[in-house]
């Protein structure tokens, strides 16, 4: 039931762009991202919900294909308050259960 | 308050204690979950409270945890005679309502480490 997550680790210079894949094998209702710091606790990127929807702010998007249960986040011109561990999240059809993938580690350097 | 608050923030338990954390989500705010961090790795789901509903109990990880929620509104998460594998952040998060349309606040955790 937890999403699957790819890759496991990036690792990019400023400017770089980076594209993060998160998949079930359950159907997904919606999609969460949320990014964290080491020591800190998650705080969230953006909903993606059914429909296909695309979201996006500042240089930061996502896109949503229910039908191939997947989901992928898209980091463009990358900074190095980038940095962290980044996580897919989707919940059972009522929400009672919650889950999130394994999380991506990202890392901009200079 | 402005955002989900635990307590306590650290604590050292000695194997076989009974440990108590607490939650204090976002006024308002009628979901809250509870998650286990263990050290480098993903976010594992304990239970949910929606407003007064009874949570399903499944994701806990064994009979020594226990969560409630009193009137809808502070979580206490209860480890029974704790074990050196339950060390990790114990995160809760509060969300507006149910149905996955809204974020979840974090609050900033309790790090547990039972020796």
């Amino acid at each position: 039931q937890q999403p699957v997550q790819s890759p496991q680790a990036v690792i990019l210079r400023e400017g770089e762009d980076a594209v993060i894949n998160c998949s079930s094998s359950k159907a997904l209702y919606s999609v969460h991202w949320y990014r964290q710091k080491h020591g800190e606790a998650p705080i969230f990127l953006m909903i993606l919900l059914k429909g296909g929807e695309q979201k996006g702010h500042d240089k930061i998007s996502a896109s949503f294909n229910e039908k191939k249960q997947q989901s992928s986040l898209y980091l463009t011109a990358s900074q190095l308050s980038y940095s962290g561990t980044y996580f897919c999240g989707t919940g059972a059809y009522n929400f009672n259960k919650f889950y999130f993938g394994s999380g991506t580690k990202l890392n901009v350097k200079p | 308050g402005a955002g989900v608050s635990q307590s306590p923030s650290n604590k050292v338990t000695e194997k076989g204690k009974d440990v108590e954390l607490r939650c204090d989500p976002i006024s308002g705010h009628t979901a809250l979950y509870w998650y286990r961090q263990s050290l480098g790795q993903g976010l594992e789901f304990l239970i949910y409270f929606q407003g007064n509903s009874a949570p399903d109990k499944s994701g806990l990880p064994s009979d020594r945890f226990s969560a409630e929620r009193t009137g809808g509104s502070v979580s206490t998460l209860t480890i029974q005679r704790t074990q050196q594998e339950d060390s990790a952040v114990y995160l809760c998060a509060s969300t507006l309502d149910s149905g996955g349309r809204k974020t979840q606040y974090f609050g900033p955790g309790t790090r547990l480490l039972v020796l």
